[in-house]
């Protein structure tokens, strides 16, 4: 099976715009989660996603969410950015029923300036 | 909420030698520990991972222990190599959610 694939790799904005990122599950898995990677905070969850439903939440702000389709595709929108959004988002998708094994993508490098 | 502590921060280990990581968790319903490792410039990979039904798992050269009573579980690596060098990642989740918290992560380095 292709593994958890995620686009754009790299993204350079300014303060104050916004992005949306993207990540494509494993095939068959229904959970998909997102997580932001910076050296201060380490791994934090964002979300996830299940069956278009988010069923969890982290604790970041309202400018951070997401959505997800019916083929489990799975997109975060973070609006007006700041600098310290700059981090390394990764997605891991998992089929869903919990305590499962989360497989992460390569995850999209943004860079704030 | 669930809290996840994780040591050392960086080891450094002779190439051949064992190395141990150990987590504690706060939350008593915590039921899933997944351990990642993460090369630089990669993307976490699982490694290994033990659920709370269990006390101990073993996969070649990697081995996990779970203390439910006192709320942590250790990595173990024996004969260690350098491709072994990496950040490694415990975390555990809670309930049937696929929700982790994750460690801060320990840079192992294995020297020649």
């Amino acid at each position: 099976k292709a593994g958890v694939t995620q686009t754009p790799r790299y993204l350079i904005k300014t303060r104050g715009q916004q992005v949306t990122l993207s990540c494509s599950p494993i095939s068959g898995h229904r959970s998909v989660s997102w997580y932001q990677q910076t050296p201060g905070q380490g791994l934090q969850f964002l979300f996830e996603y299940f069956s278009e439903t988010q069923r969890n939440k982290g604790n970041f702000p309202g400018r951070f969410s997401g959505r997800q389709f019916s083929n489990s595709r799975s997109e975060m929108n973070v609006s007006t950015l700041e600098l310290g959004d700059s981090a390394l988002y990764l997605c891991a998708s998992s089929p869903g029923t919990g305590r499962e094994t989360q497989y992460f993508g390569p995850g999209t490098r943004l860079l704030v300036l | 909420g669930e809290n996840v502590e994780q040591h050392p921060s960086t080891l450094s280990v002779q190439e051949g030698d064992s190395a141990v990581i150990k987590c504690t968790y706060s939350d008593s319903a915590s039921n899933y520990f997944p351990w990642y490792k993460q090369e630089l410039g990669k993307r976490p990979q699982l490694i290994i991972d033990i659920r709370s039904n269990v006390g101990e798992k073993k996969d070649q050269r990697i081995a996990v222990t779970l203390n439910k009573t006192a709320k942590h579980f250790s990595l173990h690596i024996t004969e260690t190599q350098p491709e072994d060098s990496a950040v490694y990642f415990c975390a555990a989740n809670t309930g049937t959610a696929s929700k982790l918290t994750f460690g801060t992560g320990t840079r192992l380095q294995v020297t020649l």
